[in-house]
């Protein structure tokens, strides 16, 4: 398996736009993560998804922040408007129900809003 | 509210010397503490985990030392080497939540 992918790697736009980044999870799994990681907040876990259902969106900063997941093997996180205070790498990760013990990660798409 | 505590922020070690990164929590419920290992431009991978039924988990040249009464637990790099660095990151999860809460990192060097 090619392991969890994410795309694009990188993505510039400008303040405003209306931003996707995509994830496709390891086949076979049933849990799905997207994290948010900046210098200063470290790691947050944004929401995240059980058998393609939003199980908890918590995280989610603001309204402007939403997520889908239409089926198992893919997943959106859309940012609309974005704003600066959004740059960060976002990552997506995946697991298994009853091995939760390890949660697998993509690459990331590193997100700058100017 | 900071959930998981981690220090220091950045360690350079000698190679072949002995790295020490510090976590402590306050949630007594966590029950799962792994440590994550992430390498520039890539994200983070499991490196070594451990419950809190034992003191202590060896893998290699890491190890995990839990204190539960202090709420604290600790990786131990040793014979650190310069394919080392990276940024180490420990996070602690809740019995039956699939959420991990992660420490901020810790960037570490290790010098030729």
């Amino acid at each position: 398996d090619a392991g969890v992918i994410q795309s694009p790697r990188h993505e510039v736009t400008e303040m405003g736009q209306e931003v996707t980044l995509r994830c496709k999870p390891i086949s076979g799994h049933d849990y799905l993560f997207w994290y948010r990681q900046t210098m200063m907040r470290g790691l947050e876990l944004l929401i995240y998804f059980n058998n393609n259902v939003p199980i908890d969106d918590s995280g989610m900063p603001e309204d402007r922040f939403s997520a889908k997941m239409p089926n198992a093997s893919f997943s959106t996180l859309k940012i609309q408007p974005s704003e600066p205070r959004d740059s960060a790498v976002y990552f997506c990760a995946s697991g298994i129900q009853g091995a939760l013990t390890e949660a697998f990660f993509g690459q990331g798409t590193r997100l700058t809003v100017v | 509210q900071q959930q998981v505590k981690q220090s220091p922020q950045s360690l350079i070690v000698q190679k072949g010397g002995i790295s020490i990164i510090n976590c402590a929590y306050e949630n007594t419920a966590f029950d799962y503490f792994p440590w994550y290992q992430q390498f520039p431009g890539k994200g983070p991978a499991l490196l070594i985990a451990i419950r809190p039924d034992v003191s202590e988990k060896k893998e290699g040249r890491f190890t995990i030392s839990f204190n539960k009464s202090a709420k604290q637990f600790s990786l131990h790099i040793m014979d650190s080497q310069p394919g080392d660095s990276a940024t180490y990151f420990c996070a602690a999860s809740q019995g039956g939540s699939e959420k991990l809460v992660f420490g901020k990192g810790t960037k570490l060097t290790v010098n030729p």
